[in-house]
């Protein structure tokens, strides 16, 4: 089965840019696997961001968008704020019996 | 606003079976492809079933597949997971989840006793 890989822990500074990326062990993230974003913060459930690469949702932060970046789905926070910090999962859609893995996340930090 | 409200977990003894429900409002769960995942205390997200909107198929993971089964009850506007042979690893916040992973409960916890 997939692996879905994603930097385990970023640091980006207030009002910075930072990106996250989201990689398949089985070869590079194309539109076809459909990359979903999602944040967590600490005792809550989690919040669809951005699906199908690059779409938002309407209670989507503009500061938030999608991509595909060599190979990767990729999500940029452009302007972080504090309340940003959180848990970010990626998504990816597979063929098969078994047709979604989730990243294992990323631990944002703002600071 | 579309709310999802989980219900049915609870202590459950390891070789035991539950029933998690679902409960929509503002959106109807025949027209959307629903999901169940979970997250183990301290631990990232895990899909575990997808029923789609047409009722025909559905997909499990591989860690469930066989014990675990997605249903819905269209009259009730309501999802279903039913659990059986748990094992220690299916302790976890099972959230239910509508269309391309829009909407999400807010979780019931699920834990599993030896």
């Amino acid at each position: 089965q997939a692996v879905v890989t994603q930097e385990p822990s970023l640091t980006v500074s207030p009002g910075g840019t930072v990106t996250l990326t989201c990689g398949s062990t089985t070869g590079p993230v194309t539109n076809d696997h459909y990359p979903s974003w999602f944040q967590q913060k600490t005792g809550q459930a989690p919040r669809t961001l951005i699906y199908d690469t690059t779409k938002r949702h309407p209670w989507t932060p503009a500061r938030f968008s999608g991509s595909r970046l060599e190979g990767k789905a990729a999500l940029t926070l452009s302007g972080a704020q504090s309340e940003d910090e959180a848990e970010y999962y990626c998504l990816l859609s597979y063929s098969g019996v078994s047709p979604w893995v989730f990243g294992g996340g990323t631990k944002l930090t703002v600071l | 606003e579309v709310q999802l409200l989980e219900s049915g977990g609870g202590l459950v003894q390891r070789g035991g079976s539950l029933r998690l429900s679902c409960a929509a409002s503002e959106i109807t769960v025949n027209r959307y492809a629903m999901n169940w995942v979970r997250q183990a205390p301290g631990k990232g997200l895990e899909w575990v079933a997808s029923l789609s909107g047409s009722g025909v198929t559905t997909n499990y993971a591989d860690s469930v597949r066989g014990r675990l089964t997605i249903s819905r009850d269209d009259s009730r506007n309501t999802l279903y997971l039913e659990m059986n042979v748990v094992r220690d690893d299916d302790t976890a916040v099972y959230y239910c989840v509508a269309g391309s992973f829009a909407y999400w409960g807010q979780g019931t916890l699920v834990a599993v006793s030896s």
